[in-house]
């Protein structure tokens, strides 16, 4: 069955210091895979996705297929990037349906 | 706007009453989800649909139901509504999965 995990539930660095949000899934194919983000009193939003390659707010994710990870990454923590953040795994079964983590509570510390 | 809305924002209601809940589209989107949000549970789908009249059942569908009747309207009931259901509700939408869900901004449901 396809899972997404997410190790850890809080994650808490200094501002100006690197991040890395780990994420894990299980799936044989080909996945797609996304990173979204819940900011205080906002709505999810998507931050990005695996197959564009696309670098938003300084956050980037590699897929690595021999680990299966998607490990969220950016160099220099802001307070801004303060949130939650949820990876997820496309559902090839019906409907488009996607699978998501348990989520990792970022803090940046000033 | 992000094109999707959810109403209400807040309940609050007792145990064994029905409650519904409304998610309302004007991007025309073919599939619709209802997840809720629990912590240490990240979001868990509870029902979708692909079409109007088309649903299907989630991982944690016991307890609910939907209904479709137009393409913009996707709606969430809770047959008799327990303290296990008090959640976030999302409501999500997407053209196809590979370009992600645009959600809605939540139903924060309390059971009582």
């Amino acid at each position: 069955a396809q899972r997404v995990t997410q190790p850890e539930k809080l994650l808490s660095v200094f501002k100006g210091a690197p991040v890395e949000l780990k994420c894990n899934y299980s799936y044989s194919g080909s996945p797609e895979l996304f990173w979204y983000v819940q900011y205080s009193r906002q709505r999810l939003q998507l931050l990005l996705r695996h197959i564009s390659r696309e670098s938003i707010k300084g956050f980037t994710a590699d897929l690595n297929k021999g680990e299966t990870s998607f490990h969220l990454k950016k160099p220099f923590a802001q307070e801004e990037d303060s949130a939650m953040y949820y990876c997820a795994l496309k559902d090839y079964s019906s409907a488009s349906k996607i699978i998501f983590g348990s989520g990792t509570r970022l803090s940046i510390r000033p | 706007d992000a094109g999707i809305t959810q109403s209400p924002r807040h309940k609050v209601t007792e145990t064994g009453t029905p409650v519904t809940l409304r998610c309302h589209q004007t991007e025309n989107h073919r599939y619709m989800y209802w997840y809720r949000q629990d912590p240490g549970h990240g979001l868990r789908l509870i029902h979708y649909s692909y079409g109007v009249k088309d649903t299907d059942k989630g991982e944690v569908s016991d307890g609910y139901s939907v209904s479709r009747s137009k393409t913009e309207d996707f709606l969430l009931t809770l047959e008799s509504a327990t303290s296990s259901q008090t959640s976030v509700y999302f409501c999500a939408i997407s053209e196809a999965g590979n370009y992600g869900y645009t959600f809605g901004s939540g139903t924060r449901l309390t059971v009582v």
